[in-house]
């Protein structure tokens, strides 16, 4: 059973046009995050919602919004994408007070 | 100075070595510490997860923290090729916050 699972992996798109990625985890989790990793493998922190609550956005533009219909899942829209959103956008999640993550398999987003 | 130093590699070693992984970070609040491994084109898998300083030790994988130092290690004894792998080094200040990563070492092993 996959533990932590994001939809597609791979996403190639236009610039100017929309796209969501989803994620769902089964792990019985509260807390899940969305982060980027660029093409250095640099692994950055974008947004951590906990019960369906926001509760870190780092500096990130207004373009991304983060959706969590419940605490199983969390998407993540971007509105008219740039070539420079072109990165692996990686689901995790944890209990709220550990700092141990898991993460998914990534999704490969190519902004062309 | 970034928050987490780590070097990016590659390192390449004979099956059978041992390898040490390093990264050092500025903030002192950090109190937890993790491995992460990440093979190609897939998800970070946590490894080893260490809280404050000492040693920690999973088979063939050692944790070290040094706090005083603020120095982290993962050391791998026996090398096999199937370690060959990017490995990130990740920190936290509390139960509440993310995690902060380097910029991950890539390790590969030949047979």
């Amino acid at each position: 059973d996959t533990a932590v699972s994001q939809t597609p992996k791979y996403l190639v798109t236009q610039m100017g046009n929309d796209k969501s990625i989803k994620c769902e985890q089964n792990l019985g989790h509260d807390t899940m995050y969305w982060y980027k990793q660029d093409s250095k493998k640099f692994l950055k922190i974008m947004f951590s919602y906990n019960n369906k609550e926001l509760i870190i956005n780092e500096t990130v533009p207004n373009r991304f919004s983060p959706k969590s219909p419940d605490k199983a899942h969390l998407n993540l829209h971007i509105n008219s994408l740039e070539l420079g959103d072109s990165a692996v956008y990686f689901c995790a999640s944890s209990y709220r007070g550990e700092t141990e993550a898991f993460f998914g398999q990534g999704t490969r987003l190519t902004v062309v | 100075q970034k928050e987490v130093e780590q070097d990016p590699g590659p390192l390449s070693v004979p099956e059978g070595a041992i390898v040490s992984l390093n990264c050092t970070y500025s903030n002192s609040a950090f109190q937890y510490f993790m491995w992460y491994r990440q093979y190609s084109r897939k998800g970070p898998e946590l490894l080893m997860y260490t809280y404050s300083s000492g040693n920690k030790e999973d088979g063939r994988f050692t944790a070290q923290v040094d706090k005083s130092s603020k120095y982290i290690s993962l050391f791998i004894r026996d090398s096999q090729p199937s370690d060959s792998a990017t490995y990130l080094c990740a920190m936290g200040n509390s139960g509440y916050s993310t995690l902060t990563f380097g910029k991950g070492t890539m390790l590969l092993v030949s047979p």
